[in-house]
């Protein structure tokens, strides 16, 4: 069974610093991992989606990271906003499109 | 494009009666999935659909769900005498087909308190 931990739980920083939001999976043999955004009461935003044979992808601010073999991804945001603000859920995905999800990080962005 | 829609946003019920939640995929996406989401956690897997076939079903999903997507459009998730712990978000997402590539679309999701 796939488990999928988030490190840290909470972040706060100040405007304008880069951060690294860290997730780690235990089964390795993923299609694909995503990164999504959830603000409070809402549903899920996809963000970045790595396919297995990626290392990285980037959009914007944002890039994630894929190292499959040590079941690790890492989802950089530079220069951060008071937008920025939220839950960031990592999922890796098996067949299907199935996704298991990580208990999220929930960054809060100080003005 | 309209996304994924939901309804009801909220249902509040009482200990034992049935609810009905539906969701309304984006048009033309083969994949339906469900989740259930409680506070402070990330979503659980539910079920999927790839068009009507319901192919797969969690062991969260007891005999008390059920879940149907008829003509591979919407779907719905009845839940029969409902009990407290059943108090959740539950979450309705599509994709094209589920491929390595395919991004999953969320809805707002539909937020059920039972009292």
């Amino acid at each position: 069974k796939q488990e999928v931990t988030q490190i840290p739980a909470a972040l706060s920083v100040p405007e304008g610093e880069n951060l690294v939001l860290n997730c780690s999976f235990t089964d390795s043999a993923i299609y694909n991992l995503q990164w999504f955004r959830q603000d409070p009461g809402k549903g899920l935003t996809s963000l970045l989606l790595i396919q297995s044979s990626q290392r990285e992808q980037t959009s914007g601010r944002l890039n994630a990271s894929l190292d499959k073999s040590s079941g690790r991804s890492t989802l950089y945001i530079a220069a951060s906003q008071p937008g920025d603000s939220a839950t960031y859920l990592c999922a890796p995905g098996r067949e299907a499109g199935k996704s298991t999800f990580g208990d999220g990080t929930t960054l809060t962005v100080k003005p | 494009d309209t996304g994924v829609s939901q309804d009801p946003r909220h249902k509040i019920t009482k200990r034992g009666q049935n609810v009905t939640f539906r969701c309304d995929p984006i048009s033309e996406h083969n994949r339906l999935y469900w989740y259930r989401q409680t506070l402070g956690q990330g979503p659980e897997f539910l079920t999927y659909f790839q068009n009507e076939a319901q192919l797969e079903k969690s062991r969260l999903l007891s005999d008390r769900f059920s879940a149907e997507r008829p003509k591979g459009s919407f779907s719905t998730l009845e839940i029969q005498r409902t009990e407290q712990g059943d108090s959740a978000m539950y979450l309705c997402a599509s994709s094209p087909l589920g491929g390595h590539t395919d991004t999953q679309y969320f809805g707002p999701g539909t937020r059920l308190t039972v009292l």
